[in-house]
């Protein structure tokens, strides 16, 4: 069973670029969140896509958005790269049914984007 | 913000247990406590979470206290694969699976030899 996977692995821009990454989710699941790691923070919630529409954001700007596919595939697309967009970028995905009452969000390796 | 406080950094020795504290004073009757780590240049990865009661799996043991205001994450044996960034979260359960993480800082746990 493939887990959550990303692509590409790293990816170099220049500023005034734009980016789009893309995420398939674990198997069986159909909620996908995108995350941005800065270097030595924490990951930060970007938004969160569900039935391909979405569900909540992020304090994040308008140049950040994405897409879900009907196969809950997503992708993130940043317009007019700055240099503080510089980051780890994650996707996350999840299930909305779970026994426990758990909704444990399973996360990709990343992809390292640097702007230049 | 994230609602959770943890040391910056902790030492383990191999094979020795190492207990991860995490406070959450504010916790509310609604939310949930997760662990998550990251390894390095990885995505987080799940650990465990807990509501009131003490939880067990096969990576760790999870101890809330009785008013929920803190908890510890406990790694029984200790490896040199465990060390990691260790993060605390409290997190409310809806129905849909829709609740962001909220991440802070996180604790880095160094397991020496």
């Amino acid at each position: 069973d493939a887990g959550v996977t990303q692509s590409p692995t790293h990816l170099i821009k220049t500023r005034g670029q734009q980016v789009t990454l893309r995420c398939s989710p674990k198997s069986g699941h159909d909620t996908v969140s995108w995350y941005q790691q800065a270097l030595g923070q924490g990951p930060q919630f970007i938004f969160q896509y569900y039935e391909e529409e979405e569900r909540q954001r992020g304090n994040f700007p308008d140049r950040f958005s994405g897409h879900q596919f009907p196969n809950y595939s997503s992708e993130l697309n940043v317009n007019a790269l700055l240099l503080g967009d510089s980051a780890l970028y994650l996707c996350a995905s999840n299930t909305g049914t779970s026994g426990r009452g758990g909704y444990e969000q399973y996360f990709g390796p990343g992809t390292r984007l640097t702007v230049t | 913000d994230a609602k959770t406080t943890q040391p910056p950094s902790m030492d383990c020795a191999e094979g020795r247990a190492a207990n991860l504290p995490c406070n959450h004073s504010t916790i509310s009757g609604n939310e949930y406590v997760y662990w998550y780590r990251q390894i390095h240049s990885q995505g987080p990865q799940y650990i465990i979470h807990g509501l009131k009661n003490n939880e067990t799996n096969e990576m760790a043991s999870l101890i809330i206290t009785e008013d929920r205001k803190s908890s510890t994450l406990i790694l029984p044996h200790a490896t040199l694969r465990d060390t990691a960034v260790y993060y605390c979260i409290v997190r409310p359960i809806t129905q849909g699976g829709s609740e962001k993480l909220v991440f802070g800082k996180g604790m880095k746990l160094t397991v020496n030899p």
